[in-house]
């Protein structure tokens, strides 16, 4: 079953434009994480947040979230060709064994 | 890339046949997981292990079977596959515990034919 679902599906956007990727999830969580696939590749961790934090950085990501909502944030702020990738949210399952992933944003930059 | 790999990288298979993929960490973290991802449907988790010989079904986990015999290597068998399991396979190892940080493997792409 589905926790986290991305929005929107894709998103193209010219290079040095900022990218805006959320997430909405339907249980409560103990953190929210989000990961970046490139075409052909494994999944690479970029930021986790916890429950009991609003925002969070790391270089030019920015991450929000708000429980209250139950949703969450990616910002990549002046985006590079580089950043083209899928992005995926996850959080923890109801039965809180496991991470579950949501279906993923395609970001296109284009130079 | 946390010194995950997965073997084999590609295979093609028929209907029917046994198949076993491999994942090997150098990390020693306890938790592995094993994923498949189909377009429409994002990662989906098919079984985990969070330890030796400890393991546990996901949501997906019917046709499938897995072992770990050593905290390095996690083997995921169809025990006989079909059309509907060709998709990409991945591997992923947590450190700490639940809701961890995540490390993927490269991925094995899996056609049954």
């Amino acid at each position: 079953s589905q926790q986290g679902e991305e929005d929107p599906q894709a998103l193209s956007i010219q290079e040095g434009e900022n990218a805006t990727m959320n997430c909405s999830y339907k249980t409560s969580i103990n953190n929210l994480q989000w990961y970046r696939q490139n075409s052909g590749r494994g999944l690479v961790h970029l930021i986790l947040i916890r429950s009991n934090e609003r925002e969070k950085h790391s270089g030019r990501l920015r991450v929000t979230l708000d429980t209250s909502k139950k949703s969450s944030s990616l910002l990549i702020t002046a985006s590079r060709a580089a950043d083209t990738a899928s992005y995926f949210c996850a959080t923890d399952n109801q039965a809180g064994t496991a991470l579950i992933f949501g279906k993923g944003t395609t970001l296109s930059v284009s130079s | 890339d946390a010194g995950i790999t997965q073997s084999p990288r590609h295979k093609v298979t028929e209907t029917g046949t046994p198949v076993t993929l491999r994942c090997h960490q150098t990390e020693n973290h306890r938790y592995m997981y094993w994923y498949r991802q189909d377009p429409g449907h994002g990662l989906r988790l098919i079984h985990y292990s969070y330890g030796v010989k400890d393991t546990d079904k996901g949501e997906v986990s019917d046709g499938y079977s897995v072992s770990r015999s050593k905290t390095e290597d996690f083997l995921l068998t169809l025990e006989s596959a079909t059309s509907s399991q060709t998709s990409v396979y991945f591997c992923a190892t947590e450190k700490g515990g639940a809701f961890d940080t995540q490390y993927f493997g490269p991925g094995t792409r899996l056609t049954v034919l």
